[in-house]
């Protein structure tokens, strides 16, 4: 079955970088974009890019361009986005969710199961 | 950027009530909306696509609809495993609604 799995929890002190990774299995991995969202403790869920693992490319939410990047290795099948300059409000767990479509209609189905980021002195 | 805004963002009701959520985009989006389902600790469940197209394996009690700006997402009568927080999202841009609690009441 289609199966994304994260890293585990992470803390970090502010002014750190964080890499988190999403193992993806049951599927050509290739074949379907890859998006990551967050959410803050207590939040709701805020996208913050997207990555095509066959070539590479992304695209990232103006909010965290700058701060974020998203990379992919094909031979494990794992895409990873690494956070710079942490601060506390990005304490927050952070999903990755695989792209489906039909037609021009796309969604996020399934889920990693989510990593939390701490960010704290 | 497309704001999405859903009403109410809490809700309490019983268990075999019918309920409806509301969704509102801030500019046209045609039918690229989804809804999804989160419980406490879990990661989100997709419920609906394209605005009203039933994912497969959800409960035919939850319905989704509407076009352009307006959609709605209902459930016919509550099941005790309903009570969550319902998002949707849009997939031109991605953005997601600020969710609404759905609490027993």
């Amino acid at each position: 079955q289609v199966q994304l799995v994260q890293s585990g929890a992470e803390v970090k002190k502010p002014g750190a970088s964080v890499k988190v990774s999403c193992k993806a299995s049951g599927y050509t991995f290739t074949s379907y974009y890859m998006h990551w969202v967050r959410q803050a403790p207590g939040q709701g869920l805020e996208w913050m890019g997207i990555i095509n693992p066959s070539g590479g490319s992304t695209s990232y939410a103006q909010k965290f361009q700058g701060r974020v990047t998203m990379t992919r290795d094909t031979s494990t099948s794992t895409v990873y986005m690494e956070l710079s300059s942490l601060r506390s409000e990005d304490t927050a767990v952070y999903y990755c969710a695989r792209v489906n479509s039909l037609n021009t209609y796309n969604w996020f189905d399934p889920w990693g199961q989510g990593t939390l980021v701490t960010v704290s002195s | 950027d497309i704001q999405m805004t859903q009403s109410p963002s809490s809700l309490s009701a019983s268990v075999g009530d019918r309920v409806t959520i509301t969704c509102r985009a801030s500019q046209s989006i045609s039918s690229y909306l989804n809804w999804y389902q989160q419980k406490p600790g879990k990661a989100p469940k997709l419920l609906i696509y394209a605005a009203s197209s039933l994912q497969s394996g959800v409960p035919s009690r939850f319905s989704g609809s509407g076009s352009g700006t307006d959609f709605t997402l209902t459930i016919s009568s509550l099941q005790p495993e309903d009570f969550a927080t319902y998002y949707c999202q849009q997939s031109y841009s991605n953005s997601f609604g600020q969710g609404t609690k759905l609490e027993i009441k």
